[in-house]
């Protein structure tokens, strides 16, 4: 139990173009869900967090016009990158977690190029 | 606030060694504690959790002990395998607001070989 899928698995896209990455949770009710970027051989980047059917709370430094989170159901959400630029390529991860769960489950991650 | 602090890596071992990742947490009281394992090229899975002190969590061999004495909840594993390679990241969730995010130490990468 407790997966969670992220598609597409790898993109990559030109400079100025918009791209869309869903998280899905696929045998549970996600609550809230979670947006994380990692650099290479680093941690975890906490984006923003986003319950179903309200607005994301965005992390210090995070721009929300750039990255646009949509979590309008208990089951999905989606990180939009719009206008990429080569600095956002980057490793996208979602999570997903219960309602009064602390515990978080991970999906399998989105790798972003923008030429 | 609270925060947990990893050993640096990178961990270089041979198959069938014993290994030991450091963890240790600043908290007041006794928060859930986590690690997580990145194998390449993948998102987090969660591999062990401790929910209160003294708690032990274990998952495929590996082994964690909340110890409220020390603050700490270093990652064992008796004899390591090749397919152990990955990185690992210990874990504790932000009691200072409702949004439920874990904090995430800074990972310790470790490196198997036959």
């Amino acid at each position: 139990g407790a997966v969670v899928s992220q598609h597409p698995s790898r993109v990559i896209c030109k400079s100025g173009t918009s791209v869309k990455i869903e998280c899905r949770s696929l045998d549970f009710q996600a609550t809230t869900m979670f947006w994380y970027r990692q650099f290479p051989k680093q941690s975890l980047m906490l984006m923003a967090t986003s319950n179903e059917g309200s607005k994301a709370t965005y992390e210090q430094g995070v721009e929300k016009d750039k990255f646009l989170i949509n979590h309008a159901s208990l089951t999905l959400s989606t990180l939009t990158v719009t206008s990429a630029h080569p600095e956002d390529s980057s490793f996208y991860i979602c999570s997903a977690r219960l309602s009064g769960r602390e515990t978080q489950y991970f999906g399998p991650g989105t790798r972003l190029l923008v030429l | 606030g609270d925060s947990v602090t990893q050993m640096e890596g990178p961990v270089t071992l041979s198959e069938e060694a014993f290994l030991t990742i450091n963890c240790t947490y600043t908290a007041t009281g006794y928060p859930s504690l986590f690690w997580y394992v990145q194998y390449p090229g993948e998102g987090l899975q969660l591999l062990l959790k401790a929910t209160k002190a003294d708690d032990k969590g274990s998952n495929k061999g590996f082994e964690a002990t909340y110890r409220k004495e020390t603050t700490s909840f270093h990652l064992e594993k008796g004899s390591v395998q090749v397919s152990d390679s990955a990185v690992y990241f210990c874990a504790l969730p932000d009691r200072g607001s409702t949004l439920g995010r874990l904090y995430f130490g800074r990972g310790t990468q470790l490196t198997v070989w036959p």
